[in-house]
């Protein structure tokens, strides 16, 4: 079966540091994998997404992510941290046989001044 | 403004109280589908539609009730609700291009609490 596993529940860093939020995946054919961002009171906004190609993508307030196939991985980095990144953020895979979406359980960011 | 709306925004109802939350969107989109967050278990697949009269359950679709009349609305349905479905619920939508899957337009959420 399809899952996602995010296994850092709670993470926190200081303003200015660098990031990395972790998120494996398990699934059987090429996945379509998301970053969400949830700000407190807030529905999901889209961070980022790989479909095909480069394995490192771009997104949006200066995240990135690699997929890396070979760890079933897809990693979201951020070089320097601001107060106003604190959120949650949650990784998910969309499966195009069926069209369903698998969500990890996520991980909420503290951001330290 | 591109936009999924819900309503209503907050409910606190009574143990089998039938309720009905709608979501409605102004893009276009084929695809529709319902999620409910909890803490510690991240966002789960209740159900959702490919189309106007297209809907299949996700992970988590006892108690609930959907329908697809129309592209721009997907109401949930909650028939008989019990305390176990106090939860966060998000409405989103997107594209569904000839193959693959695209990222997903949120809701604002309805938080909901069954006495």
């Amino acid at each position: 079966a399809q899952s996602v596993t995010q296994p850092d529940i709670h993470i926190t860093v200081s303003e200015g540091a660098s990031l990395e939020l972790r998120c494996n995946y398990s699934y059987g054919a090429t996945p379509y994998l998301f970053w969400y961002v949830q700000s407190p009171g807030q529905g999901l906004q889209l961070l980022l997404k790989y479909f095909s190609g480069d394995t490192l993508v771009q997104g949006i307030k200066g995240f990135e992510a690699e997929f890396k196939r070979s760890q079933s991985s897809f990693n979201l980095r951020k070089p320097s941290v601001h107060w106003s990144d604190a959120a949650e953020y949650f990784c998910a895979v969309g499966t195009s046989g069926t069209y369903k979406y698998i969500f990890g359980t996520g991980t909420r960011l503290k951001v330290l001044a | 403004e591109a936009q999924v709306t819900q309503n209503p925004r907050y409910l606190i109802t009574v143990t089998g109280k039938k309720l009905t939350v709608t979501c409605s969107q102004n893009m276009n989109h084929e695809y529709m589908s319902w999620y409910r967050q909890d803490p510690g278990l991240g966002l789960r697949q209740i159900y959702y539609s490919m189309n106007v009269e297209v809907t299949d359950k996700g992970d988590v679709p006892e108690g609930y009730k959907v329908s697809r009349k129309e592209k721009r609305n997907f109401p949930l349905i909650l028939e008989s609700p019990s305390p176990n479905q106090t939860s966060l619920y998000f409405c989103a939508s997107s594209i569904v291009p000839g193959s693959g899957i695209y990222e997903q337009y949120f809701g604002p959420g309805t938080r909901l609490t069954v006495t």
